[in-house]
């Protein structure tokens, strides 16, 4: 069955520093993967998909930035963190973009 | 753009049926998804709905019409379990983009 990784779960970063979140899918070959924000108390803000390794959609302009050097592999950076940074990152998978996502655990992440 | 629609939150009584609404306008249809998420926690995946009519899984069923771009979530026999978010999810346009409501804060009383 497919499984999918995400780390660290909590994570508090000073303003104006740099991150990386990884996520990982296992069982499954060129899933489409996916990266999302959740603000407190909000719904959940689609910030980055991908459909094969190192291709990249961005759907909303800030300052973080996604990679896909595996296949089974998406990474969310930035090199300088903002207070708006902070929420809840989910990574997703599914099959095909019609399919249902499933997610990873999450990560907090809180920006002092 | 895509604009989907739901209550905010709604109470009901363990053991009874909740019915959670949803409406949406959007170009280019291609599924709507039923999630719940507990506080603190991910989405998990409930239903998934392309063609009219309902779609059951055991105590959960879900709803769709798509000339009225309108879905219900049903929960039979409910459970102090139950008490959650549940998100409402279209899918829709040639990009095949995924676009969440902000969901509905179901809380469930002994």
């Amino acid at each position: 069955s497919q499984t999918i990784h995400q780390w660290p779960a909590t994570l508090v970063q000073p303003v104006g520093s740099p991150l990386s979140l990884e996520c990982t899918v296992e069982g499954t070959s060129n899933p489409n993967l996916y990266w999302y924000r959740q603000a407190a108390g909000r719904g959940l803000q689609l910030l980055f998909y991908s459909v094969g390794i190192g291709q990249i959609s961005s759907e909303v302009p800030q300052n973080l930035s996604a990679s896909r050097p595996q296949d089974r592999q998406f990474i969310l950076s930035s090199k300088k963190l903002l207070l708006s940074d902070s929420g809840f990152y989910l990574c997703a998978w599914s099959v095909t973009r019609n399919q249902p996502q499933h997610f990873g655990d999450g990560t907090r992440l809180s920006i002092l | 753009g895509q604009n989907i629609d739901q209550p905010t939150e709604m109470t009901a009584t363990e053991g009874a049926i909740v019915q959670i609404n949803c409406t949406y306008q959007t170009s280019g249809f291609n599924g709507l998804f039923w999630y719940q998420q507990h506080a603190g926690e991910a989405p998990t995946f409930l239903s998934y709905n392309v063609l009219d009519g309902l779609e059951e899984k055991g105590r959960f069923s879900s709803f769709l019409s798509r000339s009225k771009g309108y879905s219900y979530l049903l929960l039979k026999e409910l459970q102090m379990k139950d008490s959650a978010s549940y998100l409402c999810a279209v899918i829709a346009g040639s990009a095949r983009q995924l676009t969440f409501g902000s969901g509905t804060q179901l809380t469930v009383l002994p």
